[in-house]
């Protein structure tokens, strides 16, 4: 298995653009999570799904988040429009609970800075 | 909400020593997973415990799962220079059945040839 996939690795954007990040869970996960890592605040959990089902966004930032899993094998979160504080490493992770099979696999992350 | 609280928040020691850090919880988990973070890449599980008192090495990592329930510790043994990295402690509340892992703060080791 490849693991999970994210893209792109970098991206620079212009605050006020929209950004959209990518990632391909492992095949059979069911589980996937979206995080957010800053020196300032460690990992954050911004949203998880469930059999593509959000199951809990309490961690998205604000409106101009927002994250969808059309199918079992693609996920993305976009921020429109975007800020210099959202500058961060964005990792996606999936897992397969329910089998004894806790951990996660994170993908290698996203890169964003907003200039 | 739930809360990990992991330490030391950083370390910095010399290749060969050995190396010690924990978590604890408000609550109790059914579950301890230890992960490493390499510069510029995702972090990547270590170790995993399941079951209270568990005792698990891996090569020179030993981690436990605390009797309690609320603690867990990883120690390395003989530190070598690829050991720098952040190391994340994370658990599963028993009352989660979603497979959501809460994360601790992260250990950032930096080991001196």
């Amino acid at each position: 298995d490849a693991g999970v996939i994210q893209s792109p690795r970098h991206e620079v954007t212009e605050m006020g653009q929209e950004v959209t990040l990518r990632c391909k869970p492992i095949s059979g996960h069911n589980s996937l999570f979206w995080y957010r890592q800053t020196m300032m605040r460690g990992l954050e959990l911004l949203i998880y799904f469930n059999n593509n089902v959000p199951i809990d966004d309490s961690g998205m930032p604000e409106d101009r988040f927002s994250a969808k899993m059309p199918n079992a094998s693609f996920s993305t979160l976009k921020i429109q429009p975007s800020e210099p504080r959202d500058s961060a490493v964005y990792f996606c992770a999936s897992s397969k609970p329910g089998t004894g099979e806790y951990g996660y696999t994170f993908g290698s992350g996203t890169r964003l800075t907003v200039v | 909400g739930q809360q990990l609280n992991q330490s030391p928040q950083s370390m910095f020691i010399q290749e060969g020593e050995d190396v010690s850090m924990n978590c604890t919880s408000s609550s109790i988990f059914n579950t301890w997973l230890w992960y490493k973070q390499d510069p510029g890449e995702g972090p990547v599980l270590l170790i995993a415990l399941y079951k209270a008192g568990e005792l698990t090495s891996n090569g020179r990592l030993t981690a436990q799962f605390g009797i309690t329930r609320k603690d867990s510790f990883l120690n390395i043994s003989a530190s070598i220079p690829s050991d720098v990295g952040i190391y994340f402690c994370a658990g599963q509340s028993v009352v989660s059945n979603t497979g959501k892992l809460i994360f601790g703060q992260g250990t950032t080791l930096q080991v001196k040839p």
